[in-house]
């Protein structure tokens, strides 16, 4: 059965860091692209960033760009995203999902910036 | 880049069928494969197609998908309505470098 259990979500204050981990499990991981979309509080979904199943390209959303990072481990099966200088506007539910043309996602972990 | 743009809501009766559009902006809709996710109230999205028509194994024949290129659009279309099957539902498509693009929702009733 095909998995992805995000962790690392919570509180943080703005101007601050937070680190979000994706466990991925059921299907070979170093061979598909990932990708991290949210939704903020009563919105629709956001693309956020993706990665190609090397790591060796990214690809970001202009409102994160400069301040999260994907990558990825393949000898641990995960996904991370670094997210750096946060603000109130990053406050949502992050999910990670498998490939660009996303086919399978994750449950979500809550990121919630406030002072 | 693209806007991808879908009706707000949209509903109909059990046993019914809907469909629901999704034009893009700008650029050829048939040139990235478009993909539409089921969400439910409190839940994470579930993918019901992908690359334009294909369907998730688990995910009933009741559920297609289209691209029209004479709108520039494509279409979800869910025959055979049942009260389960109301959710918000997305469409998505990305651009030539990779990224991203979301539609803004449908909500489906079903009444």
């Amino acid at each position: 059965e095909m998995l992805l259990l995000e962790s690392g979500g919570g509180p943080a204050q703005p101007g601050g860091s937070l680190r979000l981990s994706c466990a991925a499990s059921g299907f070979t991981f170093s061979s598909e692209a990932m990708t991290w979309v949210r939704q903020a509080p009563g919105k629709g979904l956001q693309w956020v960033s993706s990665i190609s199943g090397s790591g060796y390209s990214t690809f970001y959303a202009d409102s994160v760009k400069g301040r999260f990072t994907i990558s990825r481990d393949n000898s641990k099966n995960t996904l991370y995203l670094q997210m750096n200088s946060l603000r109130a506007d990053d406050t949502a539910i992050y999910y990670c999902a498998k490939r660009i043309v996303i086919d399978h996602w994750g449950q979500g972990a809550l990121v919630t910036v406030s002072s | 880049n693209f806007m991808l743009t879908q009706p707000h809501s949209v509903s109909e009766s059990p046993g019914k069928t809907v469909t629901i559009s999704c034009t893009r902006s700008s650029g050829i809709i048939a040139s990235n494969y478009v993909q539409w996710y089921q969400q439910r109230p409190g839940s994470a999205p579930t993918t019901v197609i992908f690359e334009d028509n294909q369907r998730p194994s688990g995910v009933p024949d009741r559920f297609s998908g289209s691209i029209d290129s004479s709108s520039n659009s494509a279409s979800l279309t869910i025959s055979g309505l049942k009260t389960e099957d109301e959710a918000d539902y997305y469409c998505h498509s990305y651009d030539y470098n990779d990224q991203g693009v979301f539609g803004g929702g449908t909500k489906l009733t079903v009444l």
